[in-house]
């Protein structure tokens, strides 16, 4: 059974930048596609982007500018860093595996991630 | 984007009940359409996909009907461990987008 866990900063302060990792266990990364998926009260379920396992990547328009997903084979870890932070960019962030037909079907159990100074 | 669109935003139901949460897509997605269980402080957990399969070790209380902009999740004889907030989600086009949810509260 596949399990995701995401680990990163807690809090992160205005203009920075966003850094978090998602370890892979209990399945091997080098399959299907690997996906940032974030939840706020005020923008609700909002879909990032996601990565192969080659490094094929796909972004939300609405990011495009400032997110980059990157992918470590070796450790079973994919990446996601979001540039140019705001208050905005305040939500609990999960990562997770998309099978065929483009559905999350696994999820880590998600990271708050605070915008603050 | 496809903006997905779902109704009630919140419904009381009593255990028991049968609970019908309805969702809609902007735009024609075929059957590109599935439902997520969200409990309090965990991640969504995927119910339903292709608009009417069952995701294996789901119970067969949950149903999902629909094709084309209209869809249905039907919860028969609610359980406790039901009452939580549904997301519908469109995979017929990126970017990927869900709906604003439907929270189930106890009556």
């Amino acid at each position: 059974q596949v399990q995701l866990q995401e680990s990163g900063p807690g809090l992160v302060r205005p203009s920075e930048t966003l850094s978090l990792t998602c370890t892979v266990s209990g399945d091997s990364i080098t399959s299907f596609y690997w996906s940032w998926i974030r939840q706020s009260p005020g923008r609700g379920l909002e879909w990032i982007g996601y990565i192969s396992y080659s490094g094929t990547t796909n972004y939300n328009p609405s990011l495009n500018s400032r997110v980059s997903i990157s992918i470590d084979t070796s450790r079973n870890q994919f990446s996601l860093r979001l540039t140019s932070v705001t208050a905005a960019d305040t939500a609990t962030y999960y990562c997770a595996k998309i099978i065929s037909g483009w559905i999350p079907v696994w999820w880590g159990q998600g990271i708050l991630v605070t915008v603050s100074s | 984007d496809i903006q997905m669109t779902q109704s009630p935003s919140s419904v009381s139901a009593s255990v028991g009940d049968r609970v019908t949460i309805t969702c809609r897509a902007g735009q024609d997605i075929d059957t590109w359409l599935s439902w997520f269980q969200q409990l309090p402080g965990k991640a969504p957990k995927l119910l339903i996909y292709a608009a009417s399969s069952l995701q294996s070790g789901v119970p067969s209380r949950f149903s999902g009907s629909g094709s084309g902009t209209d869809f249905t999740l039907t919860i028969n004889t609610l359980q406790p461990e039901d009452f939580a907030t549904y997301f519908c989600q469109q995979s017929k086009s990126f970017p990927l987008t869900f709906g604003g949810g439907t929270k189930v509260e106890i009556k």
